[in-house]
């Protein structure tokens, strides 16, 4: 499996600041990202796909993607208490699409 | 859909017994992979189904470890000899066909005594 290296955490933010999560990935022939969140003692949630450079928004989630720089970011705004959670970064092997995932950010949002 | 099924949710068994555990996809999903997860870690690729063939096997999966998708639908995977480094929990996830995102069920939480 190829290398994805998420930024550290814990990650603690105010409700309604704006969270931003963080991604690399080694193998460049990578073609599909996705963010998952995982709540403790749960399984994965996936909350967002991103297949092209640039920026895609789903309701308060923006995900971000530059393939040149291998890098593919999560930003939550107006965080709210039930964000918080460990969000997984994952990333395609080329030509398969099994997932390769990083060890996750952990998220508090304090009220 | 109804979602990703796994069951048991919960499995505590002694060393050295053998576990199966069961994925049932959501229909008419092609592709079922099995993933493996420790604490504090992202889940680790095991192996995956196109249909009721197994189309790669990670290094992950020992001789021990053995899965199957019968017809192409439901699939279980089982553990022999189980030892306490298999305590993890244990994720399947399908998804439509190899481009489309994949959706995890619950996950089996194993535990080796």
């Amino acid at each position: 499996q190829k290398e994805v290296e998420q930024n550290s955490g814990p990650l603690s933010v105010p409700e309604g600041a704006i969270a931003s999560l963080n991604c690399t990935y080694s193998d460049r022939g990578s073609q599909s990202f996705f963010w998952y969140r995982q709540y403790s003692g749960k399984s994965p949630e996936l909350i967002m796909s991103i297949y092209s450079n640039g920026d895609k928004e789903d309701g308060r989630f923006t995900a971000q993607l530059n393939k040149a720089s291998q890098y593919v970011s999560l930003l939550i705004r107006d965080s709210q208490p039930s964000d918080s959670a460990t969000y997984l970064c994952a990333v395609n092997e080329p030509n398969d699409y099994k997932l390769s995932f990083g060890a996750g950010t952990t998220v508090t949002v304090r009220a | 859909d109804t979602g990703v099924s796994q069951d048991p949710r919960h499995k505590i068994t002694k060393r050295g017994q053998n576990v199966t555990f069961r994925c049932d996809p959501i229909s008419e999903h092609n592709r079922l992979y099995w993933y493996r997860q420790t604490l504090g870690q992202g889940p680790e690729f095991l192996t995956y189904f196109q249909n009721e063939a197994q189309l790669e096997k990670s290094r992950l999966l020992s001789d021990r470890f053995s899965a199957e998708r019968p017809k192409g639908s439901f699939s279980t995977l089982e553990i022999q000899r189980t030892e306490q480094g298999d305590s993890a929990m244990y994720l399947c996830a399908s998804s439509l066909d190899w481009e489309s995102e994949q959706y995890f069920g619950p996950g089996t939480r194993l535990t080796v005594t």
